[in-house]
């Protein structure tokens, strides 16, 4: 059974496109992230929900949208995508917010924009 | 301003071979510490993690980690490598009050025969 679950793996789209990432988590945990790596494995936040609720918004550009229809599911959808929006998106999530909960991470997302 | 700093971009060492990694922060107060591996092709996954207590933590696959808190320090080792360790590894910092979190830029470990 895998906790956290991404969808799709991998993603090769043309620049301008608007495309969606799925994410479910079924470890009952209340919050979830969005972490892009990029090519140089650095791992930044996007954001992060707690039951639902939006919590860290980091700056990002406004055509990245997370959407949360309950707390097992933390979607991300990208409009216009760029050619530097290429890189791995992860999901994650942890039992609560706050700096001492382990994050549990899915598989990635292969993002490829060309 | 909070951080977290791997020294080491990328480390070689031959299998059998002790490993060290280095992480050392930069915060108001002692933070929550993790290190995290990340095979390829996969997510990360957690290694071990310091919340007060005893400075020296065990982890999953034979790793232990030291913090030390007069150096800000929180490295991770393991006394004998083997090939499948091979990876990128991440440390990491939480704050003990609101949801900061950090990671370090990584060490990629190399392991060769």
């Amino acid at each position: 059974d895998t906790a956290v679950s991404q969808t799709p793996k991998y993603l090769v789209t043309q620049m301008g496109n608007d495309k969606s990432i799925k994410c479910e988590q079924n470890l009952g945990h209340d919050t979830m992230y969005w972490y892009k790596q990029d090519s140089k494995k650095f791992l930044k936040i996007m954001f992060s929900y707690n039951n639902k609720e939006l919590i860290i918004n980091e700056t990002v550009p406004n055509r990245f949208s997370p959407k949360s229809p309950d707390k097992a599911h933390l979607n991300l959808h990208i409009n216009s995508l760029e050619l530097g929006d290429s890189a791995v998106y992860f999901c994650a999530s942890s039992l609560r917010g706050g700096g001492g909960n382990t994050i549990y991470f899915g598989e990635g997302s292969w993002l490829t924009v060309v | 301003a909070q951080s977290v700093t791997q020294p080491d971009i990328h480390i070689t060492v031959s299998e059998g071979a002790s490993l060290e990694l280095r992480c050392n922060y930069s915060y108001g107060a002692t933070p929550y510490l993790f290190w995290y591996v990340q095979s390829p092709g996969q997510g990360l996954q957690l290694l071990l993690k310091y919340f007060s207590g005893d400075t020296l933590v065990q982890g999953i696959k034979g790793f232990e980690a030291e913090f030390k808190r007069s150096q800000s320090s929180f490295n991770l080792r393991k006394p004998s490598v083997h090939w499948s360790d091979a990876a990128e590894y991440f440390c990491a910092v939480g704050a003990r009050a609101g949801n900061q979190f950090y990671f370090g830029t990584g060490t990629s470990l190399t392991v060769i025969p």
